[in-house]
């Protein structure tokens, strides 16, 4: 497809177990972003990778969650020991140049249930 | 701390009728400015961004920016039951991750 895809679309876990989350940017882009967003509430940063550069973790809300990009490409974002309140939708979304973020393109997102 | 912020509405506005939809901000550093519109279970897609002072127009959707008063507005006319949709501002200083507002529901009555 040509679109920002994330897997799994749903997950739900219990509270306590790890989680790992898929995104696959648009072929070729260069900028790959996480963010969350909880219940009636805006999209909060957590995470950006630019090219090869060191990626911005300014935005993670704990040491519980990491994220990595292998190849330029995909991204997986690991929550560990999952509580509830990380229960939200986490969206991909990417752009084929970093300064040009009106180009940033959304997944759909995976939701996560943490019971 | 950077802010933006926004009546979480809903707003309601009848067919046909001007549908106006304000940010405010709190970073003076920032550069860009996007609203996203975002349908229940969907994820956000862009429909207007702004960097000058002024207004924008794009088909009905116009943007207003005014930085003097960390501003940015989202007019919406001849409003449509298919635009009621949750909208969000989003702000850059550029080559940033955005900083988005909680979002507006609008809700277009027919």
């Amino acid at each position: 497809g040509a679109g920002v895809s994330q897997s799994p679309s749903n997950k739900v876990t219990e509270k306590g177990k790890d989680v790992e989350l898929r995104c696959d940017p648009i072929s070729g882009h260069t900028a790959l972003y996480w963010y969350r967003q909880s219940l009636g509430q805006g999209l909060e940063f957590l995470i950006y990778f630019q090219g090869n550069s060191a990626p911005d973790k300014s935005g993670l809300p704990s040491d519980r969650f990491s994220a990595e990009r292998t190849g330029g490409s995909v991204s997986t974002l690991t929550i560990q020991r999952t509580q509830q309140e990380d229960s939200a939708v986490y969206l991909c979304a990417s752009s084929l140049v970093p300064s040009q973020v009106e180009t940033q393109y959304f997944g759909p997102g995976t939701r996560l249930l943490v019971l | 701390q950077k802010e933006v912020e926004q009546n979480s509405g809903p707003l309601s506005v009848p067919e046909g009728a001007i549908a106006s939809l304000n940010c405010t901000y709190s970073d003076r550093g920032s550069q860009s400015f996007f609203w996203y519109r975002q349908y229940s279970g969907k994820s956000p897609e862009l429909i207007m961004f702004i960097y000058s002072n002024g207004d924008k127009e794009d088909g009905r959707f116009t943007a207003q920016l005014n930085k003097a008063s960390q501003y940015v507005s989202l007019l919406i006319r001849d409003s449509q039951p298919s635009d009621s949709a949750t909208y969000l501002c989003a702000v850059s200083r550029g080559n940033t991750p955005l900083v988005f507002g909680k979002g507006t529901r609008l809700s277009v009555i027919a």
